[in-house]
């Protein structure tokens, strides 16, 4: 399968709890992209990297959230000290730079407890 | 602030009719506009996508019109199919990077 993966697909966890969250873009591409979505909403922005570099934060990335993209290949999002407010579809993305085309993964369901 | 609204919250189309949803952005400086499908439990696919420079494109049944003046842009289904029953999402972005998504239009083709 050649298509963006994202581990696990579901998890569930107790407030106050860390969780890490796995993406694994699509061989080539360099942008890779984090997205929450919640019941009923559109996805929403949280981060991008180019390669390994992140380019941009969204302000709903509070400081108990951080993502990393070691050598530009996967990346994690980790949130620290879950509130039940974190509960959502977070979303992970790739894209190839000159073509800008954004493939989806199946998402990470996360459920606070 | 929403960017971009979407319109209707949810259609009910019979099979072999058209289903329309419509967009209205904000920021001029957005130059891409994809349409994403989503499935239950799936994470959203892309479409079919416009850029300002037209005002239509169509790929299969799939059409999207888009008038820059009125800063709208709308997805028309022909023939639609109940197979075509998923969340619709219209997005916009400023050259290809990151995408501000509409609230979604859930959409159900009755047979």
């Amino acid at each position: 399968d050649t298509g963006v993966s994202q581990d696990p697909r579901h998890k569930i966890t107790k407030r106050g709890q860390n969780v890490t969250f796995r993406c694994d873009p699509i061989s080539e591409h360099n942008r890779l992209y984090w997205y929450r979505q919640t019941l009923g909403q559109g996805p929403e922005f949280l981060t991008y990297f180019q390669n390994e570099a992140q380019l941009e934060k969204s302000r709903l990335l509070s400081d108990r959230f951080s993502a990393e993209r070691p050598k530009g290949s996967f990346s994690t999002l980790e949130i620290q000290r879950t509130e039940q407010g974190d509960s959502a579809m977070y979303l992970c993305a790739s894209s190839l730079e000159r073509l800008g085309i954004a493939f989806f993964g199946q998402g990470t369901r996360l459920t606070v407890v | 602030q929403q960017q971009v609204k979407q319109s209707p919250q949810s259609l009910i189309v019979q099979k072999g009719g058209i289903s329309i949803i419509n967009c209205a952005y904000e920021n001029t400086a957005f130059d891409y506009f994809p349409w994403y499908q989503q499935f239950p439990g799936k994470g959203p696919a892309l479409l079919i996508a416009i850029r300002p420079d037209v005002s239509e494109k169509k790929e299969g049944r799939f059409t999207i019109s888009f008038n820059k003046s009125a800063k709208q842009f709308s997805l028309h289904i022909m023939d639609s199919q109940p197979g075509d029953s998923a969340t619709y999402f219209c997005a916009a972005s400023r050259g290809y990077s990151t995408l501000t998504f509409g609230k979604g239009t859930m959409l159900l083709v009755s047979p």
